[in-house]
């Protein structure tokens, strides 16, 4: 069964640092996202990207951070400068329309 | 007032019963509903999906959706303790298209053999 592969699983950086979190969404999904997990809390929404280009982005989502898809399979999310409070997991999630399917997520550690 | 609501819990159901778990949204327009379920330190893995008014079976799990009361529920008959998770439901909100989905806090759910 397809499914949406997120890399690496655990990523560990120092503050300040950048870091590219990569996504494989499922072939032939339209739709991309990324949603991040503070330990504890909710999942919260920080982008959607359709067609090649942001359909909309969360408060959460500020200049630090980016997405693209740089090719017809990847989709990163970066951090420019990264913060303690950037820790978290990562997910990414693709959807044909309707329904958004989860990739494992990458635990992001900020030091 | 929270976009999605749902009572964290922890729940505790014995095997075999049936568990009820409840979830409020605040924007009247929305459509689209699901429900999630989430294993520590994994990621959400959809196992309903509800659009319109009544209830959706599929298998053990009963989605019910009140969009009156702005009202959603998952029932789980017959409770495994493979069950026991975080349940999270969502909204689907935005522009059509590349929605987002606005998630609850979730309910943990602890079924006791």
């Amino acid at each position: 069964e397809p499914e949406v592969t997120q890399t690496p699983s655990h990523q560990v950086t120092q503050m300040g640092q950048e870091v590219i979190l990569r996504c494989v969404p499922i072939s032939n999904h339209l739709y991309f996202y990324w949603y991040r997990q503070i330990l504890g809390q909710k999942v919260e929404f920080l982008v959607s990207f359709y067609n090649n280009e942001i359909s909309e982005k969360s408060e959460i989502f500020d200049d630090q951070f980016s997405v693209e898809r740089p090719d017809g399979s990847n989709f990163t999310l970066k951090i420019r400068s990264t913060k303690l409070e950037d820790s978290a997991m990562y997910f990414c999630a693709s959807s044909p329309h309707d329904i958004q399917y989860f990739g494992a997520g990458t635990r992001l550690s900020v030091l | 007032q929270k976009e999605v609501e749902q009572n964290s819990g922890p729940l505790s159901v014995p095997e075999g019963a049936i568990a009820s778990l409840n979830c409020t949204y605040s924007d009247r327009v929305s459509q689209s509903f699901f429900w999630y379920r989430q294993y520590s330190g994994k990621s959400p893995e959809l196992i309903m999906s509800i659009y319109s008014n009544g209830d959706k079976e599929d298998g053990r799990f009963t989605a019910q959706l009140n969009k009156a009361s702005q009202y959603v529920s998952l029932l789980i008959r017959d409770s495994q303790p493979s069950d026991s998770a975080t349940y999270l439901c969502a909204v689907k909100r935005g522009l059509q298209g590349a929605q987002k989905l606005v998630f609850g806090q979730g309910t943990r759910l602890t079924i006791n053999p």
